[in-house]
């Protein structure tokens, strides 16, 4: 079974604007965690924002932050003042906890985000 | 900070040879993973490693290949004999232990982008 879905292949917005990319995960663990990696065309991965599943406030880190709805099992990021850099493929993950940390993160198939000047 | 580093960036070989991609993770990382990129397979989790132990191969396509930690800053995954169907990026990443949290991300090498003729 699919754990995160993203149901989004690509988007378009437009520079200065807001957008929001969908992500949504299945688990029946608890204890989860939450990430969001950016992979430009350059082809790095790089790690953007975390939200953990019993985080009382959703996470943000400058102009990323995250959407979490925890009974609907989403996690949607939300880039504000959208510019041309932040065109790229995203890609949401998630790392159960289960017993113990085992550091492995499950990944979507990523959304690919195209920012219009 | 040096991040995890790879080697070499780019690999252009013929079928039938041995190919070895290299990685050195973070200082004090004491996990470390190795991804497949494909187009049409998205980002896949190979093999995992921690504190130089091999956790989980599940991923790991078949008896061709192969991945070892000899020590804790150094890792290889070998393929023997490559394959076209081999033709991918392979991305290194580590991450810390999990006394540290969590909300620890795991931090990607730039890939190897590996071309089997």
């Amino acid at each position: 079974a699919q754990k995160i879905t993203q149901t989004q292949p690509g988007m378009f917005v437009q520079e200065k604007e807001a957008v929001t990319l969908d992500c949504t995960y299945d688990t029946s663990d608890p204890s989860y965690g939450l990430f969001w990696y950016k992979q430009p065309s350059s082809g790095e991965m790089i790690f953007l924002i975390y939200q953990g599943s019993y985080d009382q406030q959703n996470a943000t880190e400058g102009r990323y932050s995250l959407n979490f709805q925890k009974a609907r099992k989403s996690a949607n990021l939300v880039i504000s003042a959208s510019q041309l850099g932040d065109s790229a493929m995203y890609f949401c993950a998630m790392r159960e906890g289960r017993s113990g940390n085992t550091g492995k993160l499950i990944f979507g198939q990523g959304t690919t985000l195209q920012v219009k000047p | 900070d040096a991040g995890v580093i790879q080697s070499p960036r780019h690999e252009v070989t013929e079928m039938g040879q041995e190919v070895t991609l290299r990685c050195k993770p973070i200082s004090g990382h004491d996990y470390l993973f190795w991804y497949r990129q494909t187009m049409m397979r998205g980002l896949e989790l190979l093999i995992y490693f921690n504190n130089n132990v091999p956790i989980d191969d599940s991923g790991m396509p078949e008896d061709r290949f192969s991945a070892k930690m000899p020590n804790a800053s150094f890792s290889t995954l070998k393929i023997q004999p490559s394959e076209p169907r081999d033709s991918a990026v392979y991305f290194c990443a580590s991450s810390p232990g999990d006394d540290r949290g969590s909300n620890q991300p795991q931090h990607f090498g730039d890939g190897t982008r590996l071309s089997i003729l």
